[in-house]
């Protein structure tokens, strides 16, 4: 068991780009989260699969937002035409079914928009 | 839908003093309950939780929270707090099946 990994860990891109971000949860939970944090505030809730079905998207989440976890295994959060406001911390999370309510935290990575 | 308030942003306290993180959620249906910590520069680790059962829960570092319905509280406390619980701790609820809504977070500072 590795734990939740997230790459890369920080990334620094030019206003309107796009970026794509990559999970990979805990290989036996089914359960994939994405949430955003930004500074003094608690982690808030964006998308979640269960195994490749993407089951709930947050109103937050924009059109410029899309995520995908082909074959219910790893994760991507694309964020296309990135904006100032797009800065945050990104948060993978992985659990078990929904008996399992511990869920794993990756490290996150670090999204700086200048 | 389900929200968490923690009431408080930073909380400063002595070593070997006692410390509350207040938790308070609201919700129409049956919630689960939890505490996660984050320690400098790392990610979100799960404190403890409640699901069912006994109202309190207790971690294996001393940390318990009492489930108080009428109240609609979850607070965390330590009757003895140590420089390595200086973190920031999340109170997040979930209502069953749907994903974890967290708090803004509590500061805890604990000084020598």
């Amino acid at each position: 068991d590795t734990g939740v990994s997230q790459n890369p860990r920080h990334k620094i891109t030019k206003r309107g780009q796009n970026v794509t971000f990559r999970c990979d949860p805990i290989s036996e939970h089914n359960r994939l989260y994405w949430y955003r944090q930004t500074l003094g505030q608690g982690p808030e809730f964006l998308t979640y699969f269960q195994n490749e079905a993407q089951l709930e998207k947050s109103r937050l989440l924009s059109d410029r937002f899309s995520a995908e976890r082909p074959k219910g295994s790893f994760s991507t959060l694309e964020i296309q035409r990135t904006e100032q406001g797009d800065s945050a911390m990104y948060l993978c999370a992985s659990s078990l079914d929904f008996k399992d309510y511990g869920y794993t935290f990756g490290s996150g990575t670090r999204l700086t928009v200048v | 839908a389900q929200s968490v308030t923690q009431l408080d942003s930073q909380v400063p306290v002595f070593e070997e003093a006692p410390v509350e993180l207040r938790c308070n959620y609201s919700s129409s249906v049956s919630v689960y309950l939890f505490w996660y910590v984050q320690y400098p520069n790392q990610g979100l680790q799960l404190l403890l939780k409640y699901l069912s059962g006994s109202t309190l829960v207790e971690s294996i570092n001393g940390f318990e929270a009492e489930f108080n319905k009428s109240q609609t509280s979850f607070h965390l406390r330590k009757p003895s707090v140590h420089i390595s619980d200086t973190a920031e701790y999340f109170c997040a609820v979930s209502a069953g099946n749907t994903p974890l809504v967290f708090g803004k977070g509590t500061r805890l500072s604990v000084i020598a």
